[in-house]
């Protein structure tokens, strides 16, 4: 069955960096486009990032543009997000999602979630 | 943006009753739509997909309609499992413009 498991957040001070990780297993990573989607606490649903099947486009909200960076590492079957110069509004609990389209167009839409990670930006 | 709005914001419902939602986009989105239900502490789960299509393991009581700026989410007989926050978003505006509505909450009349 398809599994989404991400790691590495935690409690950061503004301005300091954090990545994130997403196992993928149970299905072909690398023949779908994956998603960051974010929820800050007691708030609804913003999405993030995506990132194409073979890393070829990548595409950002504007809140994290030139601060974030979407990854993929298809042989390790893991999904990334480099968060740079982060601030208190980036504090969130963050999923990964699948796309639901194999090698084709991106959907905007998620078939699959993660069970989250939560950062927390505070100084 | 394209904003997203719902109605109600949050409803109180029995076991056994018909429920539903409204969705609206401040622009046409033809039907790019997408629902989502969310339980406290966990992520939430896709049910329908392009405003009318559900998603494969989603019970038949779901159900969507609607098209261009107006959207619904149908429950058609409520049950325990279903009280829950209800998401709906568009993908219409891609790829760096997607968004999703404020949610609506069911709880338990």
């Amino acid at each position: 069955q398809v599994q989404l498991v991400e790691s590495g957040g935690g409690v950061v001070q503004p301005g300091r960096s954090l990545r994130l990780s997403c196992a993928a297993s149970g299905f072909t990573f690398s023949s779908y486009g994956m998603h960051w989607v974010r929820q800050a606490p007691g708030k609804g649903l913003e999405w993030v990032a995506v990132i194409w099947y073979d890393g070829s486009n990548k595409y950002y909200a504007d809140s994290v543009k030139g601060r974030f960076t979407i990854s993929r590492d298809n042989s390790k079957n893991t999904l990334y997000l480099q968060m740079n110069s982060l601030r208190v509004e980036d504090t969130a609990v963050y999923y990964c999602a699948r796309d639901p389209t194999r090698m084709a167009t991106i959907l905007y839409y998620f078939d699959y979630w993660g069970q989250g990670t939560l950062v927390t930006v505070s100084s | 943006d394209i904003q997203m709005t719902q109605s109600p914001s949050s409803l109180s419902a029995s076991v056994g009753d018909r429920v539903t939602i409204t969705c609206r986009a401040s622009q046409t989105i033809s039907s790019y739509l997408n629902w989502y239900q969310q339980k406290p502490g966990k992520a939430p789960k896709l049910l329908i997909y392009a405003a009318s299509s559900l998603q494969s393991g989603v019970p038949s009581r779901f159900s969507g309609s609607g098209s261009g700026t107006d959207f619904t989410l149908t429950i058609s007989s409520l049950q325990p499992e279903d009280f829950a926050t209800y998401y709906c978003q568009q993908s219409y505006s891609t790829p760096g413009g997607i968004t999703f509505g404020p949610g609506t909450k069911v709880d338990i009349k």
